[in-house]
């Protein structure tokens, strides 16, 4: 059993759509996460999401947004798609106990926006 | 906020030679510092991480150090195998309600000649 799932793991679209990320987690976690990486490897925080808190990095623009349906998912949602969005985007789970907040990724999901 | 730097950005290593990945943090809050592990077209796995109430751990072939009041970490990586060939992030957080957001450093490539 994946421990953390993305769908789909590719995604090719035109510029100007709008096109969702699934994610699940099957781990009982109660915090999940999303990370941007781009063509140059670098990984950064988007989101970071439990029942209590959303946290939005600042520089994620409103077109990006988390839905979480109950505590097992979390999906990302993302408007208006531009040739910048391209990357691979990865979920991720953890508890938000800081002595048990390891957090487990998923396989990733590459967008490519035309 | 936090800021992440890692060298080098690319490593290679002989088999059997040891390997060690370096990197500093901002934020003297900061209290948690995972490494993670990412093959091509997978997503990071967490390999060793260290909280800031310790100062070395060891994990069989994996090793790391962390001097808080440099504000730097280390990972160790001795007898270094084929299989070892990845890219190598680190990572610092604070836990916060909302889990951990990890910030990243920029990765190390790892290649070990066989």
């Amino acid at each position: 059993d994946t421990a953390v799932s993305q769908t789909p793991k590719y995604l090719v679209t035109q510029m100007g759509n709008d096109k969702s990320i699934k994610c699940e987690q099957n781990l009982g976690h109660d915090t999940m996460y999303w990370y941007k990486q781009d063509s140059k490897k670098f990984l950064k925080i988007m989101f970071s999401y439990n029942n209590k808190e959303l946290i939005i990095n600042e520089t994620v623009p409103n077109r990006f947004s988390p839905k979480s349906p109950d505590k097992a998912h979390l999906n990302l949602h993302i408007n208006s798609l531009e040739l910048g969005d391209s990357a691979v985007y990865f979920c991720a789970s953890s508890q938000s106990r800081r002595d048990k907040n390891i957090q487990y990724f998923g396989a990733g999901t590459r967008l490519s926006v035309l | 906020g936090e800021n992440v730097e890692q060298h080098p950005s690319t490593l290679s290593v002989q088999e059997g030679d040891s390997a060690v990945i370096k990197c500093t943090y901002s934020d003297s809050a900061s209290n948690y510092f995972p490494w993670y592990k990412q093959e091509l077209g997978k997503g990071p796995q967490l390999i060793i991480d260290i909280r800031s109430n310790v100062g070395e751990k060891k994990d069989q072939r994996i090793a790391v150090t962390l001097n808080k009041t440099a504000k730097h970490f280390s990972l160790h990586i001795t007898e270094t195998q084929p299989e070892d060939s990845a890219v190598y992030f680190c990572a610092a957080s604070y836990g916060g309600n909302a889990g951990n957001m990890l910030t990243f450093g920029g990765g190390t490539r790892l290649m070990v000649k066989p």
